[in-house]
């Protein structure tokens, strides 16, 4: 049973808008969550982490919200932009989760950003 | 030049064959890992290599067999592969396992016929 779950697989927002992703994950063990994003035909790259005794942080036009008694995080890219339109992939880990280093991935939400 | 670079970039392969990935950073890294991408799946950890010795194996099916001779190279080694095993591979490093920020390749795009 998948442990982070992105439950919407694409979202598409007017340029200059706000884009909300979210990220709900079932272990409570977890303790840091990061985001990522993917261009088509390139790997991973990492945007911005929060860890669980946060409940907020922000770089930028992209701030990480995180909802402990809900299981719950979301990314806020305000504004949009065109070029922000990738997957994003939420990814989390902790005791719980999985030995060091093993983050464990959501399936990821393709945004599109129109201008 | 990229911090992890990843060779072949697309592979085509029967399930007699035998080939390898390649997997470079230089990025001065201790960990490198390798990950799998299949359609409509998340991102899943197979191995885990730290200072040259595999920490983890998330229960990888031998036909996958990993080596890493020093901290900046990293193979995967593939024969008899299945066509479920069609999917993208990435290669990822971080300074030390435990640190989890990674950086990854942009992965070998593996068909197996």
């Amino acid at each position: 049973d998948q442990q982070v779950k992105q439950n919407s697989p694409s979202l598409s927002v007017q340029e200059g808008r706000i884009s909300i992703l979210n990220c709900d994950y079932t272990n409570s063990m977890f303790d840091y969550f990061l985001w990522y994003k993917k261009y088509p035909a390139e790997g991973p790259t990492f945007l911005i982490s929060i860890s669980s005794i946060k409940d907020k942080n922000e770089d930028g036009r992209f701030t990480v919200f995180l909802n402990k008694s809900a299981k719950h995080l979301s990314l806020h890219i305000v504004p949009s932009q065109p070029g922000d339109s990738a997957v994003y992939f939420c990814a989390a880990s902790g005791a719980g989760g999985g030995s060091q280093g093993n983050l464990i991935f959501g399936k990821g939400t393709k945004l599109s950003v129109k201008p | 030049e990229t911090g992890v670079t990843q060779t072949p970039r697309h592979l085509v392969m029967g399930m007699t064959n035998k080939k390898s990935l390649k997997c470079e950073q230089h990025l001065g890294h201790n960990a490198m890992y390798w990950y799998k991408q299949s359609a409509k799946k998340p991102l899943e950890l197979m191995f885990v290599y730290n200072f040259k010795e595999q920490t983890e194996n998330n229960s990888v099916p031998s036909r996958f067999s990993p080596e890493c001779p020093n901290s900046s190279h990293l193979f995967l080694h593939l024969h008899t592969l299945q066509p479920e095993d069609s999917a993208l591979y990435l290669c990822a490093s971080s300074q030390e396992t435990g640190l989890e920020k990674l950086f990854f390749g942009s992965g070998t795009q593996l068909s197996v016929l």
